[in-house]
């Protein structure tokens, strides 16, 4: 079956806009989470999504926002770009959220701001 | 704060032997324990998880070992081979829909 699905791989914007970021789950899976990997702070959480309501949220400032849509499908929005935003941004999906059997991870998207 | 700690950034084997890499957390509240593995341009991949209550886990060339006493587990591969080259991520998570990573262990198999 179709793993987890980010579009797009690459994102290149300027300081000051805002990017949206798109992630579609493996079928069936209900929970979608958001990392951010640095090469300073490593892979740092988000946000998770179960039925469309946000159940966690990581320590990022509020121009990180999140939303997931009925068919699961899930997006980021990053409003007010700064350099430091410059990251790889990863989604995983599982089928409850339950850590055990591990998350699926898409190949991410690049930002890149200038 | 850092709950997830792998102390070692790089470890380098031959291949046919053993691969150890290690790590700590502080959080008495993880109660499963992930590792991933990663190579670049790509997204983490699963490997082994185990639960609070169990000591060790096994899955083919991976093993997974838990002291919980000492908040530290360990990944053994056995044995390496070149395609285990890659960043490993140890992971842990409190029932809370959150992994918490450790900042990774880049493993280089020598032919």
């Amino acid at each position: 079956k179709a793993g987890v699905t980010q579009t797009p791989r690459y994102l290149i914007k300027t300081r000051g806009q805002q990017v949206t970021l798109s992630c579609s789950p493996i079928s069936g899976h209900r929970s979608v989470s958001w990392y951010q990997q640095t090469p300073g702070q490593g892979l740092q959480f988000l946000f998770e999504y179960f039925s469309e309501t946000q159940r966690n949220k990581g320590n990022f400032p509020g121009r990180f926002s999140g939303r997931q849509f009925s068919n699961s499908r899930s997006e980021m929005n990053v409003s007010t770009l700064e350099l430091g935003d410059s990251a790889l941004y990863l989604c995983a999906s599982s089928q409850d959220g339950t850590a055990y059997y591990g998350y699926t991870f898409g190949s991410g998207t690049r930002l890149t701001v200038v | 704060d850092q709950q997830v700690k792998q102390n070692s950034p790089s470890l380098s084997v031959q291949e046919g032997r053993i691969s150890i890499l290690n790590c700590d957390y502080t959080n008495s509240m993880f109660d499963y324990f992930l590792w991933y593995k990663k190579y670049p341009a790509e997204g983490p991949t699963f490997l082994i998880s185990i639960s609070s209550i169990k000591d060790k886990n096994e899955d083919g060339r991976f093993t997974v070992f838990l002291n919980k006493s000492a908040k530290h587990l360990s990944l053994h591969i056995v044995p390496s081979q070149p395609g285990d080259s890659a960043v490993y991520f140890c992971a842990a998570s409190a029932q809370d829909y959150k992994l918490s990573f450790g900042a990774g262990t880049t493993v280089t198999v020598r032919a």
